[in-house]
């Protein structure tokens, strides 16, 4: 069965941080993988699509990048409103799948 | 910009048929795929399927038996049945526009299974 591995499952860190979340394919999608930004009560976002492509009116600080199997998300500078959680997700394979999420939290 | 906005009701009793409907403003529901996806507790995201403006659906598997997904272009909405509920389709459920590439969502409307 077809899998998608992220991690970290969560992560602290801080204001003007670095911060990097890794998706793995169990297959190879190409360039197949979309990163979304989900907030409590609100409609999820989507970040970046076409895996490195930043969607309109997203922060620069968002950044994506892979290709086959091994995928990134990368903030370059943490913000607090950043703090949420972030799936990766393909678009390759039906049924459409998503990682299991990373929780992100300011320290 | 594109507004999508679920609706239906919040408790549905085990056994019976949990229906929603997202209603599409600011843009027309005649093109484009309709994809709905729910949230489960503790469990992460799993796509249920999307619908074509002209109503060919294509389902997850897992839920392929128990799930119809159906578009009514006059109302600019689309629907979403799932029958014999379970404590296991408790979750938030998000209609979201796009065959796998999803840019508009609703908020998400919760939808606990419960007698």
């Amino acid at each position: 069965d077809f899998q998608m591995t992220q991690s970290p499952s969560s992560l602290s860190a801080s204001v003007g941080d670095r911060v990097t979340i890794t998706c793995q394919a169990s297959q190879d999608i190409k360039n197949y993988l979309n990163w979304y930004q989900f907030k409590p009560g609100e409609a999820p976002r989507l970040l970046i699509f076409d895996a490195s492509k930043l969607e309109t009116g997203v922060p620069s600080r968002f950044s994506g990048s892979g290709f086959g199997t091994d995928f990134t998300l990368t903030i370059s500078s943490l913000q607090p409103e950043d703090v949420a959680t972030y799936y990766c997700q393909q678009y390759d394979l039906l049924p459409r799948t998503f990682g299991q999420g990373t929780k992100l939290e300011i320290k | 910009q594109v507004h999508l906005q679920e609706s239906g009701p919040g408790l549905v009793r085990p056994s019976e048929t949990l229906s929603l409907t997202c209603t599409v403003s600011a843009g027309s529901i005649s093109t484009y795929h309709w994809a709905w996806i729910r949230q489960l507790p503790g469990s992460g995201l799993e796509w249920i399927g999307y619908v074509s403006y002209i109503g060919s659906a294509t389902y997850n598997p897992s839920l392929k038996s128990r799930v119809t997904m159906s578009v009514d272009t006059s109302k600019n909405q689309f629907s979403l049945k799932v029958t014999s509920v379970t404590a296991a389709d408790t979750a938030i459920y998000y209609c979201t526009r796009g065959g796998g590439t999803w840019q508009y969502w609703g908020q998400g409307t919760l939808v606990t299974v419960s007698s």
